[in-house]
């Protein structure tokens, strides 16, 4: 059963603490995204990853750390330096390989809801 | 710049009444348009693209490239129709999308 699978679903944070949201695929998939989903805002780009050990910066990366050691796995760690944490967060992957009408299809993870106490 | 706008973020229908949802794009080319929809405690998803020109649950969305929207479209609401709908548009530079901020559907009994 392919998908992606976010942990953990519901996160509670005091202040001044990092947390790391992990964020694993089995769908083979090159790419990976992070996104913020606020209401009223649609989802924001936090970080993505095309390739494994190479990442970039979206829109709102200010605040936010990843890494990409393995093609399966793109965790966050939403850092201290974050000034407004408390949001659901999203992580997506796409591009099969060798399908490349399949890019932009992207295939969502459950979410995390992170809290900042 | 490549913009996407979704001018409602609630609509509210009634049952069996037609719906549309807004979106337009800003994009010089030919664009590759997408709509997704999150249902209540669901996934995030694909609900069609325009290229596939295929109706999905009842939904189709037409490219209109002359007044640049991409609007979703069904016939006859259903109850189960309620959910967050978006729309997307790729960047020209890389996989990603540009979203919109959204449009929350709710079919009303």
């Amino acid at each position: 059963d392919g998908g992606i699978t976010q942990s953990p679903k519901y996160l509670f944070r005091k202040e001044g603490q990092n947390v790391t949201l992990s964020c694993e695929q089995n769908l083979n998939h090159d790419a990976m995204y992070w996104y913020r989903q606020d209401p009223g805002q649609g989802l924001r780009l936090i970080y993505y990853s095309q390739i494994v050990n190479d990442f970039q910066k979206g829109d709102i990366a200010e605040g936010y750390s990843v890494s990409r050691e393995k093609k399966e796995s793109f965790p966050l760690t939403v850092t201290s330096a974050q000034k407004n944490p408390t949001a659901f967060y999203l992580c997506a992957s796409n591009i099969p390989p060798g399908q490349r009408s399949g890019a932009n299809v992207l295939t969502f993870g459950a979410g995390s809801r992170l809290t900042v106490l | 710049a490549q913009r996407v706008t979704q001018p409602e973020k609630l609509l509210s229908v009634f049952k069996g009444a037609p719906v549309e949802l807004k979106c337009n794009y800003s994009y010089s080319g030919s664009p590759e348009l997408f709509w997704y929809v999150q249902y209540s405690r669901q996934r995030l998803q694909l609900l069609l693209r325009h290229i596939s020109r295929e109706s999905i649950k009842g939904f189709t969305a037409d490219l209109n490239k002359g007044e640049t929207s991409f609007h979703l479209k069904k016939p006859f609401a259903q109850e189960e129709d309620s959910a967050m709908y978006y729309c997307a548009l790729p960047m020209d530079s890389n996989y990603q999308l540009i979203w919109g901020a959204g449009t929350k559907l709710i079919i009303k009994p």
